[in-house]
């Protein structure tokens, strides 16, 4: 089973309508959740963090996290051509050498104009 | 802000010779340091990890004595791909942690590197 897992898409959307991606994981001990953001041909680019359950809204983002359920949700509203990326889930967990970093494999996003 | 720059942007070289990468932060000091490698069209690949001041941790499948790391000093870590052949052709990304208290990972712009 893998650390977290995401749906690969792609994910199409309409101009100006929400764009809903998720992510699980397997591990319960997970502590920090991250949702980064890829251009083709670029690094990723950190979008949101979240660590405690429930709703966290930066601009047109907002990141959810259910512990119980081991999902961790990006909700982009009014979405953008320039939206269009590959969306990154991570999450951390300790061991004994220090929290580790787990990505999914990513989300690819297209917003139609 | 948390910035992270690498250097060079993109290298090309022959086959056999040797690579450095160079990936600095530029406005924080990073207790740790991440190496990924990126395939076109596939997911970031963990290479290594590296605190400064001690060795580098590999990731299982990759060759420590090929992809040689330093982290000489809170701002500054480097990888080395020695011998490059053109399987080693890739975008290499740096990133960076600012400190033991937060997990947050920055990452450098990319190094694209093309073996010929």
């Amino acid at each position: 089973q893998k650390e977290v897992e995401q749906n690969s898409g792609p994910l199409s959307v309409p101009e100006g309508a929400i764009a809903s991606l998720n992510c699980t994981y397997s591990d319960r001990g997970s502590q920090s959740f991250f949702w980064y953001r890829q251009y083709s041909g670029k690094s990723p680019e950190l979008i949101m963090s979240i660590y405690s359950n429930g709703d966290k809204e930066d601009g047109r983002f907002t990141a959810q996290l259910n512990k119980a359920s081991q999902y961790v949700s990006l909700l982009i509203r009014d979405s953008q051509p320039s939206d269009s990326a590959t969306y990154l889930c991570a999450v951390t967990r300790g061991s004994n050498t220090g929290n580790q970093f787990y990505f999914g494999t990513g989300t690819s996003l297209t917003v139609i104009p | 802000g948390a910035v992270v720059s690498q250097h060079p942007s993109w290298v090309i070289c022959k086959s056999g010779t040797s690579v450095k990468i160079e990936c600095r932060s530029l406005d924080f000091q990073a207790t740790t340091m991440f190496w990924y490698r990126q395939f076109p069209k596939q997911s970031l690949m963990l290479m290594a990890t590296s605190n400064e001041g001690s060795k580098a941790t590999y990731e299982q499948g990759v060759e420590k004595d090929k992809f040689l790391i330093n982290h000489a000093s809170l701002t500054l870590s480097t990888l080395t791909v020695t011998s490059a052949h053109p399987e080693d052709s890739s975008f290499y990304i740096c990133s960076a942690r600012r400190d033991s208290f937060t997990d947050t990972q920055y990452f450098g712009p990319g190094t694209r590197l093309t073996v010929l």
